[in-house]
């Protein structure tokens, strides 16, 4: 099993791109989120979406929106990038009920 | 709401030698503990977790850690580190019930010297 998958794994993009960060999971989870970790301040939830078909608002959604496309990919856009977006985002997927959450290896972006 | 504080975000340790890493939460209603690790340029792990039963509970790579509900602590240990122990590490909490709603510390980097 390849658990949690990220692509791209670097981007680099302009003030006002937009982009796709994709995110699949293979252990038949239903739980599935998207983290961005900055120094200093921890992880912080975007988005998270608890089943095929729903999605919600975590700590910082502003400028992102997300699409759970099925059970397996969960995906975070970006409309239109600011600095301020400069981060490490992690997508994490756990099963429901269930408390632990697994990872995948993360996409840096640097917005410039 | 919830809040977690990791006291110190940088911990230098001698190999062999114990290492304490300290979290304190905050919460106004009951809570499961964890510790999460992360290598350099991975994804979080988990490490341990208290969801109920003794408070003393033993994670992978011989760590452990002890959940004291009257100080909200949850401190992590080891008695004994190895340089391959260098990492970030995690402390998190989620309410009871609220499996989505994990509040992370913001991390200490615990460096193992030679």
């Amino acid at each position: 099993n390849a658990g949690v998958t990220q692509t791209p794994k670097f981007q680099v993009l302009k003030t006002g791109q937009s982009m796709t960060l994709q995110c699949a999971q293979d252990m038949n989870h239903n739980s599935m989120y998207w983290y961005r970790q900055d120094p200093g301040m921890g992880l912080r939830l975007i988005y998270y979406s608890a089943s095929e078909g729903t999605t919600d608002k975590g700590e910082v959604p502003n400028g992102y929106n997300v699409s759970r496309l099925n059970k397996r990919e969960f995906s975070l856009r970006l409309e239109s990038a600011a600095p301020s977006q400069t981060s490490v985002y992690f997508c994490a997927s756990s099963e429901v009920d269930r408390y632990e959450q697994y990872f995948g290896p993360g996409t840096r972006l640097t917005v410039t | 709401a919830q809040s977690v504080t990791q006291l110190d975000s940088q911990v230098p340790v001698f190999e062999e030698a114990p290492v304490e890493l300290r979290c304190n939460y905050s919460s106004s209603v009951s809570v499961y503990l964890f510790w999460y690790v992360q290598y350099p340029n991975q994804g979080l792990q988990l490490l341990l977790k208290y969801l109920s039963g003794s408070t003393l509970v033993k994670g992978i790579n011989g760590f452990e850690a002890e959940f004291n509900k009257s100080q909200t602590s949850f401190h992590l240990r080891k008695p004994s580190v190895h340089i391959s122990d260098t990492a970030e590490y995690f402390c998190a909490v989620s309410p009871q019930g609220g499996y989505q709603k994990v509040t992370f510390g913001i991390g200490t980097k615990l460096q193992v010297i030679p």
